[in-house]
C-alpha cells in the first residue's frame, strides 16, 4: 500500500538557518505529492505540490522536487523566519478523489 | 476564502454517550468531503469519504455503524462517534473538496482539500 516517511521532529533552527524536512514515499505508479502546513489552531493548508517526476513545486520561500529515483519530495527552504515556525505535513495522493495518504508530521519551531 | 470549520472544537463525554461533530464549509460548497483521524505522534489516518446526499465510503478497519457520517448538504457533514468508549479518544479532522475552481474570487487547484481545525475527543 501507500505510506509516507518523514523526519521525525521536532526541529528547532534560528532565525535565517537553512530547512530541509525529508520525506520519503513508497506507492505504486505516479502519485501527486504534497506539503501541508499546520500553524498553531488552525487547520492544515496546502504549502506546495508537484503532479509529476522532477516537478518542482514552491510556495513562500518552500520548495520541494519530486524525485522519482529516491521517492523523494523533501522540502527546503533556504531562510527560516520565526513565522515558519509550524507542523509540517508530507502526504501523497492518489485517485479521482486524491485520497491524501499522510506523513507523521514535523513539528518546527524557529528561534529569534 | 475556502475556510472549513468545526464543531465542537473540543469535547470531554463519558463513556457510552455518542458524539456529534460538524464540519462546515462556509464560503464554497463542498461536494466531496473527507473525515480523518489522528493519534498523538502519528499521521491523519482518512476515515471515510463522503459526497453530498449518497452513503459514505468508509476505509479498511473502520466501523461504519460506530462512525455514523452524514453529508445532507453541499456546506455540511456531520461524524457521529456512537456509544463513545475511551480508545475513540483523539482528534478528529475533516476537510472538504469543491469540484469549482474558482471559489471566493480565487483559483485553486481541481480536487485540493480544505482542511478544518480538528477536535478533539476524550471520552473518560
Amino acid at each position: 500500500g501507500n505510506s509516507v516517511t518523514q523526519m521525525e521532529g521536532p526541529v528547532t533552527l534560528s532565525e535565517e538557518a537553512f530547512l530541509t524536512i525529508n520525506c520519503t514515499y513508497t506507492a505504486t505508479g505516479y502519485p501527486s505529492l504534497f506539503w501541508y502546513v499546520q500553524y498553531p489552531g488552525e487547520g492544515l493548508q496546502l504549502l506546495l505540490k508537484a503532479t509529476k517526476a522532477d516537478d518542482k513545486g514552491s510556495n513562500k520561500g518552500f520548495e520541494a522536487t519530486y524525485r522519482k529515483e529516491t521517492t523523494s519530495f523533501h522540502l527546503e527552504k533556504g531562510s527560516v523566519q520565526v513565522s515558519d515556525s509550524a507542523v509540517y505535513f508530507c502526504a501523497l495522493g492518489r485517485g479521482g478523489n486524491e485520497k491524501l495518504t499522510f506523513g507523521t508530521g514535523t513539528r518546527l519551531t524557529i528561534i529569534p | 476564502g475556502a475556510v472549513v470549520s468545526q464543531h465542537p472544537s473540543r469535547v470531554i463525554c463519558k463513556s457510552g454517550t455518542s458524539v456529534k461533530i460538524e464540519c462546515r464549509s462556509l464560503d464554497f460548497q463542498a461536494t466531496t468531503m473527507f473525515w480523518y483521524r489522528q493519534f498523538p505522534k502519528q499521521s491523519l489516518m482518512l476515515m471515510a469519504t463522503s459526497n453530498e446526499g449518497s452513503k459514505a465510503t468508509y476505509e479498511q478497519g473502520v466501523e461504519k455503524d460506530k462512525f455514523l457520517i452524514n453529508h445532507a448538504s453541499l456546506t455540511l457533514s456531520t461524524l457521529t462517534v456512537t456509544s463513545a468508549h475511551p480508545e475513540d479518544s483523539s482528534f478528529y479532522i475533516c476537510s472538504a473538496r469543491s469540484a469549482r475552481r474558482s471559489l471566493a474570487g480565487a483559483t485553486y487547484s481541481y480536487n485540493e482539500q480544505f482542511f478544518g481545525p480538528g477536535t478533539r475527543l476524550t471520552v473518560l
